[in-house]
């Protein structure tokens, strides 16, 4: 149980695009979903919290004019990185945390976006 | 296999060893401590967790200590295997919080 998959799990796209990336819990639902940011050889760093049926809250140093987060169902969050530039090259993950219970959260496989 | 001091970012241990892996954290409110596996590419994956009204937890082949005077974390990790190797994080949050902070990771490296 408490099964969460991205998709894609890999993109590449040309600089000046717009790219999303889903975030499902397939056997739970996710009142709350959390957006990270990871590069290479380092630590994950929380990018937004997105709550179903509300504005995503961002971290400081996140514009959200560019990391476009949507959570419409207790399932299903996606983030859009708009207007893409090479050094939004990242590993975007996602994780979320079951109704009712706080402080667990269950990770994604991750994005792996690569912006030409 | 045992890491000296704390932060190191590397931990070489040899297979069938104990090894450990350290962590500091800062906010003496965090009261929800967890260690996460992250292989390459791919998300990480919950190993263990401990409250704050504990000092260790054990888990299969894993235990974990927490030490709240010196705002301490650390993961034990019995007879490593090659399926050890990883880099692992420590993460933690507070109860008015549920937003997790990570530590900088360690990896580990388990040698046949």
């Amino acid at each position: 149980g408490a099964v969460v998959s991205q998709h894609p799990s890999w993109v590449i796209c040309k600089s000046g695009t717009s790219v999303k990336i889903e975030c499902r819990s397939l056997d739970f639902q996710a009142t709350t979903m959390f957006w990270y940011r990871q590069f290479p050889k380092q630590s994950l760093m929380l990018m937004a919290t997105s709550n179903e049926g509300s504005k995503a809250t961002y971290e400081q140093g996140v514009e959200k004019d560019k990391f476009l987060i949507n959570h419409a169902s207790l399932t299903l969050s996606t983030l859009t990185v708009t207007s893409a530039h090479p050094e939004d090259s990242s590993f975007y993950i996602c994780s979320a945390t079951p109704s009712g219970r706080g402080n667990e959260q269950f990770f994604g496989p991750g994005t792996r976006l690569t912006v030409l | 296999g045992e890491s000296v001091g704390l932060h190191l970012p590397t931990l070489s241990v040899q297979e069938g060893d104990n090894s450990i892996i350290n962590c500091a954290y800062s906010n003496s409110a965090s009261d929800y401590f967890i260690w996460y596996k992250q292989e390459s590419g791919k998300g990480p994956q919950f190993i263990i967790d401990i409250r704050s009204n504990m000092d260790k937890r054990q888990g299969q082949r894993v235990t974990v200590l927490l030490n709240k005077t010196v705002k301490h974390l650390s993961l034990q990790i019995a007879a490593t295997q090659p399926g050890d190797s990883a880099v692992y994080f420590c993460a933690e949050n507070t109860r008015d919080d549920y937003k997790l902070s990570f530590g900088a990771g360690t990896t580990v490296t388990v040698r046949a």
